[in-house]
């Protein structure tokens, strides 16, 4: 069964900084490209950004691009999302998901997400 | 950017109803569109992807149609577990943008 666990959502002031991870299994990782979607309380779903199956290869939303960068690490199963420069609008719920095994544009499964709320 | 823009935002209907959503891209995209049906504290789920492929499970009662500019996602007949918020999500060129959702409710 595949799964996709987020961890690291926490309440950050303006500016900071923060880390989100995604752990997954049930697949073999480093076959697969990965994406970070959010979505903000009551708002809709908004794709932040995608890492290819080996990493080489990132694309980003237009309004994170520089603050965010998306890395994997294939030895761990392991997704991450650094966030920098925070901001109030960045405040949602993060998710991770995995690509279709023939798109890697396509999402096929989802994490149950982390929150992250930026506030001072 | 590509931009999504879904219609209507929010839908009332009852059980039985056939129900229509439409999606329209600021340009051509040709049949790169995918569909996803999310209910409230869940992750989203992907119903059908690019030219019309329902996924594995989903019922048949989910269809879609368009291609260039204009898509609808149709639900034949409603059942009660079809209430829930539609997102298109266009798949041409990066950012992959998402419409702005459909929200289903019972009437």
């Amino acid at each position: 069964e595949v799964q996709l666990v987020e961890s690291g959502g926490v309440v950050v002031q303006p500016g900071g900084s923060l880390r989100l991870s995604c752990v997954v299994s049930g697949f073999t990782f480093d076959d697969y490209g990965m994406h970070w979607v959010r979505q903000a309380p009551g708002k809709g779903l908004e794709w932040i950004g995608l890492i290819s199956w080996d990493g080489d290869r990132t694309y980003y939303l237009d309004s994170v691009e520089g603050r965010f960068t998306i890395t994997r690490d294939n030895s761990k199963n392991s997704l991450y999302l650094q966030m920098n420069s925070l901001r109030t609008e960045d405040t949602a719920l993060y998710y991770c998901a995995k690509q279709d095994k023939d798109d890697e544009r396509l999402v096929d499964h989802w994490g149950q997400g982390t929150q992250v709320t930026v506030s001072s | 950017d590509i931009q999504l823009t879904q219609s209507p935002s929010l839908l009332s209907a009852s059980v039985g109803d056939r129900v229509t959503i439409t999606c329209r891209a600021s340009q051509d995209i040709s049949s790169y569109l995918v569909w996803y049906q999310q209910k409230p504290g869940k992750a989203p789920k992907l119903l059908i992807y690019v030219a019309s492929t329902l996924r594995s499970g989903v019922p048949s009662r989910f269809s879609d149609s368009g291609s260039g500019t204009e898509f609808t996602l149709t639900i034949s007949s409603l059942q009660p577990e079809d209430f829930a918020t539609y997102y298109c999500q266009q798949l041409k060129s990066y950012p992959l943008t998402f419409g702005g959702g459909t929200k289903v409710e019972i009437k």
